[in-house]
């Protein structure tokens, strides 16, 4: 059975730094894995989706980058700032059944001005 | 367009009762999912659908149940409500359930949310 893990669940740094959060998964049967923000109260906003073909995607100041082989995949955050401060959940879809997407529990980040 | 909407966006339910959590999306999506979003434990598939007419079970699809009469809409139902089930709900839909699309086809959009309480 596929799992995703996320760790640590909670991160503070201070603003301007560069972070990485991680993800891993016990499984490397994926068809894509797929980086979500969420706002306290708030729906998830997709940020960033890697092809299992892919190594990397970038938008703005975020880089995910995917290891299949080794089951993990990272969200590069450069420049922190106070508005990056929100949950970080990653999530992959199974070549076994592709249709159920399967998520983490998530990386709550704060940003101290 | 207005995304993916959700009503109710609170809900307080007493144990045994019935209702009908709604889901709407404009993006003429062909896949539509239900999630439970509960401390500590990320976001559980309930139920999905790949087409209007097409439903099946995700993860913890029992107290559940669902319907996809038209593309547009994805209503969740609780038969009968349970404490167990009180927690945050989220409505999701993208292009395709499959695979191979592209980032585009695959990329969900959320809906805001519903908070449910069950005493």
């Amino acid at each position: 059975k596929q799992e995703v893990t996320q760790i640590p669940a909670a991160l503070s740094v201070p603003e301007g730094e560069n972070l990485v959060l991680n993800c891993s998964f016990t499984d490397s049967a994926i068809y894509n894995l797929q980086w979500f923000r969420q706002d306290p109260g708030k729906g998830l906003t997709s940020l960033l989706l890697i092809q299992s073909s892919q190594r990397e995607q970038t938008s703005g100041r975020l880089n995910a980058s995917l290891d299949k082989s080794s089951g993990r995949s990272t969200l590069y955050i450069a420049a922190s700032q106070p508005g990056d401060s929100a949950t970080y959940l990653c999530a992959v879809r199974p070549l076994s059944s592709a249709s159920k997407i399967i998520f983490g529990s998530g990386t709550r980040l704060s940003i101290r001005p | 367009n207005a995304g993916v909407t959700q009503t109710p966006k609170f809900q307080v339910l007493k144990t045994g009762q019935s209702m009908t959590l709604q889901c709407a999306q404009d993006m003429n999506h062909e896949y539509m999912s239900w999630y439970r979003q509960d401390p500590g434990m990320g976001l559980r598939l309930i139920h999905y659908s790949v087409g209007a007419g097409i439903t099946d079970q995700g993860e913890v699809p029992n107290g559940y149940n669902v319907s996809r009469s038209t593309t547009e809409d994805f209503p969740l139902r609780l038969l009968s409500a349970a404490p167990s089930q009180t927690s945050v709900y989220f409505c999701a839909s993208s292009y395709s359930g499959s695979p191979g699309g592209g980032s585009r086809q695959e990329t969900q959009y959320f809906g805001p949310g519903t908070r449910l309480l069950v005493l």
